[in-house]
């Protein structure tokens, strides 16, 4: 079965620093991976997505931005953070039409 | 575009009512629907998947159905406890392009002893 590893738990960082949040995938092999955020009280949006080593998607001009160096490590970062990236950051996995997608545990970022 | 509304948007009931979330979406192309569970600061837990070509799936006290030609799911839960308070979504993925789902924004469900 799926597996995702995200890290860490939680984050506290200052304004204008790097970020690298990092996601891994057991269980399966070149799966789609996608980055969402969840704003409190908000619907989850979707960042980020990829379909394969090196391919990227953004959905969001933001200050952040997304790698796949290897077919199951997908990470998340910014080269200085604003106020606006706090949130909870999901990374999600879906193998294929007729399979489930699976979400990691989550990364709450805050920035101060 | 798609788009996803679940309703109601919260809900509070006493133990043991049996429940209904509603999921509707606007694109009835669709290869499948997922029903997810969120605990606080938690990330999702799926709870059923229903292919297009499905009219319902069961796990335990769950159940879900979809009517693709309208462009509705429901969830039902049986005999609510406790522990099934938390937020429910329901989230779609379209045929065509990339497989990326859309999300509800969830329904915040309390099951009050």
């Amino acid at each position: 079965s799926q597996t995702i590893h995200q890290w860490p738990a939680t984050l506290v960082q200052p304004v204008g620093s790097p970020l690298s949040l990092e996601c891994t995938v057991e269980g399966t092999s070149n799966p789609n991976l996608y980055w969402y955020r969840q704003a409190a009280g908000r619907g989850l949006q979707l960042l980020f997505y990829s379909v394969g080593i090196g391919q990227i998607s953004s959905e969001v001009p933001q200050n952040l931005s997304a790698s796949r160096p290897q077919d199951r490590q997908f990470i998340l970062s910014s080269k200085k953070l604003l106020l606006s990236d706090s949130g909870f950051y999901l990374c999600a996995c879906y193998a294929g039409r007729n399979t489930e997608a699976f979400f990691g545990q989550g990364t709450r970022l805050t920035v101060v | 575009k798609q788009e996803v509304t679940q309703i109601p948007a919260a809900l509070s009931v006493p133990e043991g009512e049996n429940l209904v979330l509603n999921c509707s979406f606007t694109d009835s192309a669709i290869y499948n629907l997922q029903w997810f569970r969120q605990d606080p600061g938690k990330g999702l837990t799926s709870l059923l998947l229903i292919q297009s070509s499905q009219r319902e799936q069961t796990s335990g006290r769950l159940n879900a159905s979809l009517d693709k030609s309208s462009g509705r799911s429901t969830l039902y839960i049986a005999a609510s406890q406790p522990g099934d308070s938390a937020t429910y979504l329901c989230a779609v993925i379209r045929t065509g392009g990339s497989y990326i789902p859309t999300f509800g924004r969830g329904t915040s469900l309390i099951v009050h002893p």
